[in-house]
């Protein structure tokens, strides 16, 4: 069944450490979205890709940074967590259906302490 | 550029009621999507109907319909025969017609429906 995966679903780290969030798909979906949550439930788009090689920076700045080596995997990194890095990381795919749509994985809630 | 406001952040329903949550968006441009998704307590963001701009008939989706009026930017949610399953966070979104096919979202209304 084609469904969005991402991993860790909760991550509980410390401040400086460096950390990695998947996300992979089985949609056959090329356009694909990062979506940061805030504790107010306000969603930003914080990175998107078109496809393979493809990155863009999203509508909020973020320190984290991303990647797509493959159509089926998007990982977000950050560097050097930080507190204010605290937010539940939403993944999310774009294509199928009329018009086209965006679905969402189960997100990643990320608190740094 | 394109925003969305939705100015209840609560609302409550009593179970077998139907409520409407509003949303408002200002843009200027003619061809555009707009959506409702919603996000139960702890649960995945799922898409609950969705609107072409282009089309004056309004979406509907089992108990739950659309009311887009497009000349006033507004595009609200009926939900008819509230279900204790519905209690969740509800997010109106706008995607530009264009190939970036990015949502911007509204500030969402949570919904509590109640025995």
């Amino acid at each position: 069944e084609a469904d969005i995966y991402q991993t860790p679903r909760y991550l509980v780290i410390g401040t400086g450490k460096k950390i990695t969030l998947e996300c992979s798909q089985t949609m056959g979906h090329d356009k694909m979205y990062w979506y940061q949550q805030d504790p107010g439930m306000e969603l930003h788009l914080i990175h998107y890709s078109y496809g393979v090689n493809s990155t863009e920076k999203g509508d909020l700045s973020s320190e984290s940074t991303v990647s797509r080596i493959r159509t089926e995997h998007f990982p977000l990194t950050l560097e050097s967590a930080r507190p204010s890095h605290t937010s539940q990381y939403l993944c999310a795919t774009h294509g199928g259906g009329s018009p086209d749509t965006q679905y969402f994985g189960p997100g990643t809630r990320l608190t740094v302490l | 550029a394109q925003t969305v406001t939705q100015s209840q952040p609560e609302m409550s329903v009593q179970e077998a009621e139907t409520v409407t949550l509003s949303c408002t968006y200002d843009t200027s441009e003619n061809n555009y999507y707009l959506f409702w998704y919603k996000q139960p307590p702890s649960r995945q963001m799922i898409l609950v109907i969705r609107q072409e701009a282009y089309k004056q008939q309004n979406a509907t989706e089992n108990r739950f319909s659309v009311n887009f009026q497009k000349a006033a930017k507004s595009f609200s949610l009926k939900i008819s025969d509230s279900q204790l399953g519905d209690t969740a966070m509800y997010f109106c979104a706008f995607m530009k017609q264009d190939n970036t096919d990015k949502l911007i979202f509204g500030t969402g209304t949570r919904l509590q429906v109640f025995p």
